[in-house]
């Protein structure tokens, strides 16, 4: 079935600590979407990628970078300057008509 | 610019009532309006859309929303609550025209009792 796949689904880093989130789509969706969650803040836009090898900052991008080499690749690595990293992440996908289609989301904690 | 405002960051209801869930949005073109769902510790589903046409829109789960231009609203509606409808739902706005981003409402959390 087609869909999204984010790994690991819980993780724990130390701080000072670089971790990378994993997002894998075999939707064959051009545009993809790096949103963070937390209690109450609704979701907040990191970074997307309309196409391969490019890709732009959403409204909080410090202390994030991404890449995309690969139409079904979308990695986010949390940097030791992200101050407040503690957050439920989701990857998400863009249909032909608009909508957002999500994977299952990766809880990152700080210890 | 955009932006959503959703009403209330908790709403309660008892399992049968009416539930209704509201959406105001700010866009300066004509919008894409949406209402997602989600259960806890996962992503979110997509209930319903607007984008053009009809202005009553029906979603899964016997949801419905109403695009109405002159409130700049799009209310959340369900007739009947069921208790598997706990869960938390967000709005979200893009515009209509030219690439666009989501632009989420801090979400409404829908508590249902027996």
């Amino acid at each position: 079935d087609g869909g999204i796949t984010q790994s690991p689904k819980y993780l724990f880093r130390k701080e000072g600590q670089n971790v990378t989130l994993s997002c894998e789509q075999n939707l064959n969706h051009d545009a993809m979407y790096w949103y963070r969650q937390d209690p109450g803040q609704g979701l907040r836009l990191i970074y997307y990628s309309q196409i391969v090898n490019d890709f732009q900052k959403g409204d909080i991008a410090e202390g994030y970078s991404v890449s995309r080499e690969k139409k079904e690749s979308f990695p986010l690595t949390v940097t030791s300057a992200q101050k407040n990293p503690t957050a439920f992440y989701l990857c998400a996908t863009r249909t032909g008509e608009g909508e957002l289609f999500f994977g299952e989301g990766s809880r990152l904690t700080v210890l | 610019a955009q932006s959503v405002t959703q009403l209330g960051s908790h709403v309660s209801v008892s399992e049968g009532a009416l539930v209704l869930l509201r959406c105001n949005y700010s866009s300066s073109v004509p919008p894409y309006l949406f209402w997602y769902v989600q259960y806890p510790n996962q992503g979110l589903q997509l209930l319903l859309k607007y984008t053009t046409g009809a202005t009553l829109v029906k979603g899964i789960n016997g949801f419905e929303a109403e695009f109405k231009k002159s409130e700049t609203s799009f209310h959340l509606t369900k007739p009947s609550a069921h208790m598997s409808d706990a869960a938390e739902y967000f709005c979200a706005v893009s515009r209509s025209s030219g690439y666009s981003t989501l632009t989420f409402g801090k979400g409404t959390m829908l508590l249902v009792s027996p």
